[in-house]
């Protein structure tokens, strides 16, 4: 019954490798999102998607290409990994409330380490 | 200088006692704001939000929100061990491509 899953957990490789995370929610959510927080625990947005529309692009190196195959699912890829990709990758989901506030649920995140 | 400022901490305290948690901010677009709390190698998840000025309640949990300062607060009374995990605030305005602008997050440990 887990709300939003990400794969795999952990993820060491060397330099210059590309490599894949998947993320999936089960919440009916239209919106999703690939977060990065680094060693110092700030969460910084990369990339929102709509009903796999890409509407957030945050300046990210075009290394890192998010894939929506349908609004469950965001997977992102990474190509040429260097030693600064190093972090815990979070894939969150939101939804609006009556209010109007988008509340995202969080992943347990995939902690990738770059030798 | 960054839109959400936070103290990283770390803030430790007894069991039993009252806890503070601040941000301030410098984007007066920012209409709704949220507490997440994160432990240790899990996500944040969600605890608390609160759409423009004004105080929130949830169980030993209260939010307060002061727009004309640009300052907002979690207060956690009769704070327990299991609270021990990094609070970060976070703010999100209405518009085009809105997002979720996180502060760093408070380490709170509480001790027996």
């Amino acid at each position: 019954d887990t709300a939003v899953s990400q794969t795999p957990k952990y993820l060491v490789t060397q330099m210059g490798n590309d490599k894949s995370i998947k993320c999936e929610q089960n919440l009916g959510h239209d919106t999703m999102y690939w977060y990065k927080q680094d060693s110092k625990k700030f969460l910084k947005i990369m990339f929102s998607y709509n009903n796999k529309e890409l509407i957030i692009n945050e300046t990210v190196p075009n290394r890192f290409s998010p894939k929506s195959p349908d609004k469950a699912h965001l997977n992102l890829h990474i190509n040429s990994l260097e030693l600064g990709d190093s972090a815990v990758y979070f894939c969150a989901s939101s939804r609006r409330t009556p209010g109007g506030a988008e509340t995202q649920y969080f992943g347990p995140g995939t902690r990738l380490l770059v030798l | 200088q960054k839109e959400v400022e936070q103290d990283p901490g770390p803030l430790s305290v007894p069991e039993g006692a009252i806890v503070s948690l601040n941000c301030t901010y410098s984007n007066s677009a920012f209409q709704y704001f949220m507490w997440y709390r994160q432990y240790s190698r899990k996500g944040p998840e969600l605890l608390m939000y609160t759409y423009s000025s004004g105080n929130k309640e949830d169980g030993r949990f209260t939010a307060q929100v002061d727009k004309s300062s640009k300052y907002i607060s979690l207060f956690i009374r009769d704070s327990q061990p299991s609270d021990s995990a990094t609070y970060l605030c976070a703010m999100w305005s209405t518009g085009t491509a809105s997002k979720l602008t996180f502060g760093t997050g408070t380490r709170l440990q509480v001790t027996l």
